[in-house]
């Protein structure tokens, strides 16, 4: 199995600054099948980047995804206070797809 | 408006068994894989396993094969995810959400979650 290891845990940052998560896997997979997603508290996650570094539908330009090989970061460029949240990523290249533990953007 | 509706929330005793259900527009359904992930309370997401309806092709996790079922109706468009003997571990929400028509893919359409409460 795929294992994903996302960094850090957790993030305290003010509105307006720049969040780097870090998503790294246990073995070189095709970027192509890695995905992040945005989890608010009580609702279900949401799509924000697919194939490593597009975004979805709707998704602010705020929101960038790049890496390959076995590390992956998602970019916020400016925080801005609906983006506190926690994000997973996830790969879908190999079965069973995976997803890292999560890391929560928290204010400040 | 395309979107997954779930089951309402379940409150079972350990060793009950228990069905929920995904239904899904035709147009979100048909030509999808339909996955379920479940999150413990207060824990991450965890992929459970995906199904396409139109011909009932079923990967599960190793980690929930054996202990859960997944199915789908394709002529009502609803997936299902079953349990025969229901556990306190199995609390938790359950998520289904829509893959794209290829094997390898993302879920970009999720439904809000049906609440698993199982206690004695």
């Amino acid at each position: 199995e795929l294992v994903l290891t996302q960094s850090p845990g957790t993030l305290s940052l003010s509105p307006g600054e720049r969040a780097t998560l870090s998503c790294r896997a246990s073995q070189i997979f095709a970027s192509a099948y890695l995905a992040w997603y945005q989890q608010k508290p009580g609702q279900a996650p949401r799509l924000l980047i697919y194939g490593a570094s597009s975004r979805a539908t709707g998704i602010p330009d705020r929101f960038s995804g790049s890496g390959s090989g076995t590390d992956f970061t998602l970019t916020i460029s400016r925080l801005e206070p609906e983006d506190f949240a926690v994000y997973y990523c996830q790969q879908y290249g190999s079965l069973p797809r995976t997803f890292g533990q999560g890391t929560k953007v928290e204010i400040k | 408006e395309v979107q997954l509706v779930q089951s309402e929330a379940e409150v079972k005793k350990p060793g009950e068994s228990l069905k929920i259900s995904c239904k899904g527009s035709e147009n979100s359904f048909t030509n999808y894989w339909i996955g379920w992930v479940r999150q413990m309370p207060g824990r991450g997401l965890e992929w459970m396993g995906i199904i396409y309806p139109a011909v009932s092709d079923i990967k599960y996790s190793p980690s929930f094969q054996g202990h859960v079922t997944i199915s789908a109706d394709k002529s009502t468009s609803t997936a299902y995810l079953q349990w025969s003997s229901l556990r306190a571990s199995d609390t938790a929400v359950y998520y289904c959400a829509r893959q794209g028509p290829f094997l390898h893919s993302y879920f970009d359409l999720w439904g809000r979650g049906t609440l698993v409460t199982v206690s004695s």
